[in-house]
């Protein structure tokens, strides 16, 4: 098992959607809960973190984070087809290298 | 700034052979890590460089080594290529113990035959 699962998708929405991404871990040392864009041929783009649970508002995206269930989301609102890449949650310990571990990644597209 | 910058951007070798790629972190990162994410997954970590020591290792074989120089730049070096090594290795750099500061490179795609 995956120490981090995310739905692959793809996902395909209108504009102007309403967008949920979600992952789900299995390991309780994690602390740091990020979401990366990545557009294609492009490196990861850190687009929100959260530090432990709670939630995180950003313009239009919405970071959740609920460590009893160990389950993160991402709400995307009043989605633009700029917003069409491939979006990926990624967690760390709280050890002093850091290493990131990232979910397999949701590949979304917002149609015009 | 330039951020951070890999080199090559594309390279293609064949099965057995050696590779390196290069990596020059953003100005004022002092630690760089490098990952390795095949088609349609995740980044996966492979090593972290800081003070010119492995600080951490992921899950990946000895063919897998790096080096980190005094100026912070960094190089990912692969022995025996296989062909289950063609992915996309990215670079990315940040300050000691931040991992929210990291920035990723455009990586280097390489392609064994």
């Amino acid at each position: 098992q995956k120490e981090v699962e995310q739905d692959p998708g793809p996902l395909s929405v209108p504009e102007g959607a309403i967008v949920s991404l979600n992952c789900t871990y299995s390991n309780s040392a994690f602390q740091y809960f990020m979401w990366y864009r990545q557009y294609s041929r492009k490196g990861p783009e850190l687009l929100m973190y959260t530090y432990s649970s709670g939630n995180k508002e950003d313009g239009r995206f919405t970071a959740q984070v609920d460590k009893s269930s160990k389950y993160i989301s991402l709400f995307i609102r009043d989605s633009q087809p700029s917003d069409s890449a491939t979006y990926l949650c990624a967690m760390s310990s709280s050890g002093s290298a850091r290493q990131l571990t990232f979910g397999s990644g949701t590949q979304l597209t917002v149609l015009p | 700034d330039a951020g951070v910058t890999q080199s090559p951007t594309h390279l293609i070798k064949t099965r057995g052979q050696q590779v390196t790629l290069r990596c020059s972190p953003k100005s004022g990162h002092d630690t760089v890590s490098w990952y390795q994410q095949a088609l349609g997954q995740g980044p996966q970590f492979i090593f972290q460089y800081y003070e010119e020591e492995e600080r951490q290792r992921g899950n990946f074989p000895d063919r897998f080594s790096g080096h980190q120089f005094p100026n912070y730049s960094s190089e990912l070096n692969v022995n025996a290529l296989l062909l289950g090594d063609s992915a996309l290795y990215l670079c990315a750099s940040s300050l000691v113990g931040d991992p929210l500061g990291a920035f990723f490179g455009q990586g280097t795609r390489l392609t064994v035959v």
